[in-house]
């Protein structure tokens, strides 16, 4: 595609409830990852993949979080047991990654709400 | 582990004025830092970026700084106009490909 693309856009959830985030990369793109963006704070990393494989997952808060890109082309974010404090906008970015890696192109991200 | 850190959270600047945004990396084998601007609801898009092997780069009204010996970078905007209005994320990734973002300047341009 053109860009990035993530869905749902919005999704709210009850506390305990399982959720899915997906992201699109651009087509070609080897690196993908996924940031966590609470209101009025930066984008907080959570994973990188390059390919198929998680290059670095130190971001990842707790073993509730889970992401794959089983075709090295589209990710999904799994979260289980969701907690209120999971609530953020989740950012997935791709880049070329050849050689040596540049810009990020974002998402317009996955806003969850958990009640 | 790797941090930045962002200073100010917050600028209000009058138009025709400069603005001034400077960041500290922990990590010393960072090699790229970029900028991203984020206007309310939108994503993040890279306005401009530095090498590692480059002290200064310009672009029309904004330009990047980096003291690798210091660990700092600074991005400045010239001429400022409303429209440049929104949040500027800098961020660092090291040879791992990993990338750390700061915590936003929020930059209001007054008319």
């Amino acid at each position: 595609g053109a860009g990035v693309s993530q869905t749902p856009s919005n999704k709210v959830t009850e506390k305990g409830k399982y959720v899915e985030l997906r992201c699109d990369p651009i087509s070609g793109h080897t690196a993908l990852y996924w940031y966590r963006q609470s209101l009025g704070q930066g984008p907080e990393f959570l994973i990188y993949f390059q390919g198929t494989g998680a290059a670095d997952d130190s971001g990842l808060p707790n073993d509730r979080f889970f992401a794959v890109r089983p075709e090295g082309s589209v990710s999904t974010l799994k979260i289980q047991r969701t907690e209120r404090g999971d609530s953020a906008v989740y950012l997935c970015a791709s880049s070329s990654g050849t050689g040596d890696i540049g810009e990020l192109f974002f998402g317009e991200g996955s806003r969850l709400t958990v009640l | 582990g790797e941090n930045v850190e962002q200073h100010p959270s917050t600028l209000s600047v009058q138009e025709g004025d400069s603005a001034v945004i400077k960041c500290t990396y922990s990590d010393s084998a960072s090699n790229y830092f970029p900028w991203y601007k984020q206007e309310l609801g939108k994503r993040p898009q890279l306005i401009i970026d530095i090498r590692s092997n480059v002290g200064e780069k310009k672009d029309q009204r904004i330009a990047v700084t980096l003291n690798k010996t210091a660990k700092h970078f600074s991005l400045h905007i010239t001429e400022t106009q409303p429209e440049d209005s929104a949040v500027y994320f800098c961020a660092a990734r090291g040879g791992g490909f990993k990338t750390i973002f700061g915590a936003g300047t929020r930059l209001f341009v007054k008319a």
